[in-house]
């Protein structure tokens, strides 16, 4: 059975700080990995989505790897501003099955 | 971008009434939906599949007969709480696959619901 792992659960950063968010899961055999950002009673919004042919992704300030045969995966946030601070969802996918979600990395950019 | 539209966003409703939420896939057809619930502060636990013109499968735990989903259209997948209680508040939201090409999905923006 897939696990996804988050770390860390919290991160609290001064604004303009560069950081990193990692995931990790068990099983390899995956098809893909999207990262999402969910703020406070909202829904999930995308942010990026590597395939498994892929090794990274990167939109604006955020980037995202991926390394598959050790099962981890690592979203970078540049220049973090106060408007970054959500929780952020790494997920795996494997078709057209459910993603399977980390809990998340309730994150905070103190102006 | 695909866009998947969720109403209501918040519903205060008294037990033992039912309550439905719906979510239309705008832009795409969506064979394949998925329903979430969500706790304060935790990750959303899968409850159920919902396929185009079949019947929904659930996860293990989850009442088919409270939780009733129907998928009638490639458009339109609902979920309704029957005979609410206040433990079924939460937060619920709903996902579909974008695209078989690159199996992206994308979420709606979740319903609030409050059973007092």
């Amino acid at each position: 059975k897939q696990e996804v792992t988050q770390i860390p659960a919290a991160l609290s950063v001064p604004e303009g700080e560069n950081l990193v968010l990692n995931c990790s899961f068990t099983d390899s055999a995956i098809y893909n990995l999207q990262w999402f950002r969910q703020d406070p009673g909202k829904g999930l919004t995308s942010l990026l989505l590597i395939q498994s042919s892929q090794r990274e992704q990167t939109s604006g300030r955020l980037n995202a790897s991926l390394d598959k045969s050790s099962g981890r995966s690592t979203l970078y946030i540049a220049a973090s501003q106060p408007g970054d601070s959500a929780t952020y969802l790494c997920a795996v996918g494997s078709g057209n099955t459910p993603l399977v979600f980390g809990k998340g990395t309730r994150l905070s950019v103190i102006a | 971008g695909a866009v998947v539209s969720q109403h209501p966003s918040r519903v205060i409703c008294k037990s033992g009434t039912s309550v439905k939420i719906e979510c239309r896939s705008l832009d795409f057809q969506a064979t394949t939906m998925f329903w979430y619930r969500q706790f304060p502060k935790k990750s959303l636990m899968l409850m159920a599949t919902s396929n185009e013109g079949s019947k929904a499968t659930y996860e293990q735990g989850v009442e088919k007969d409270k939780f009733l989903i129907n998928h009638a259209s490639l458009t339109l997948s609902t979920l309704t709480v029957t005979s609410a209680h206040p433990e079924d508040s939460s937060f619920y939201i709903c996902s579909a696959l974008t695209s078989d090409r690159d199996y992206g999905y994308t979420f709606g923006s979740g319903t609030r619901l409050t059973v007092v």
